[in-house]
């Protein structure tokens, strides 16, 4: 069965601390995955990561897909307050039939001052 | 200049009752989802439109029905309400279905509760 699974599910850290969070995946004919930022109400869009090794990077957060091993990575360096919200992995269906997007259970970060 | 708008925001109703939502896209997009978010803040997808056809319908029971008049819009009502149907309702669009051009682009959710 294509999953998604996130580590941790969720983290408290203070600003200024450097955060890593993980998402596995275990979907066929894998072609791309993408990161969501979720604060109160819709999540926003981070980055789509289509190629093994190569970081994407948007100032303090950045992310990097490992096709061998399965994986993703998203750090956030010199976290701050803002950045607290419920952070979602996600990979697109194997059948590229309508867009479908399984998603992981989200990891929450908490920020505090 | 909002992008995916959702109406209404909130939506309070009794158990048995039918409501619709609706759902606005000004990207341009040829795609369109319905997605619900439940109590746990997991993200399950319930139906996807391409260009105002049904490509995905994720064994949604059918008293949900969803309706694409064009393929700007895409309305979801719901019969018969049932408690287990609260949940926060997200629309979402994108241009295609297939990377690089799968990005999703979210409405701002619609909070149905039941009573």
């Amino acid at each position: 069965e294509d999953k998604v699974v996130q580590s941790p599910l969720s983290l408290v850290v203070h600003e200024g601390d450097t955060v890593t969070l993980n998402c596995s995946y275990e979907v066929t004919n894998f072609r791309s995955l993408l990161w969501y930022k979720q604060e109160k109400k819709a999540p926003t869009f981070l980055f789509m990561l289509t190629s093994s090794g190569i970081e994407k990077k948007s100032g303090r957060l950045s992310s990097i897909l490992d096709k061998k091993e399965l994986f993703s990575i998203l750090n956030i360096t010199a976290t701050q307050t803002g950045d607290s919200a419920v952070y979602l992995c996600a990979v697109p269906w194997p059948y590229n039939q309508g867009g479908k997007l399984i998603f992981g259970q989200g990891t929450e970060l908490s920020v505090k001052p | 200049d909002t992008a995916v708008s959702q109406t209404p925001k909130y939506l309070v109703t009794q158990m048995g009752n039918d409501k619709s939502i609706k759902c606005e896209q000004n990207l341009g997009h040829d795609t369109m989802y319905w997605y619900k978010q439940d109590s746990k803040k997991f993200l399950k997808i319930m139906f996807s439109y391409n260009n105002k056809e049904l490509i995905i319908n994720e064994t949604v029971p059918n008293r949900f029905s969803p309706k694409s008049p064009d393929k700007a819009h895409l309305n979801l009502h719901i019969n018969s309400l049932e408690l287990g149907d609260s949940a926060v309702y997200f629309c979402a669009s994108s241009q295609g279905s297939v990377a690089p051009y799968n990005e999703q682009f979210f409405g701002p959710g619609t909070r149905l509760t039941v009573l």
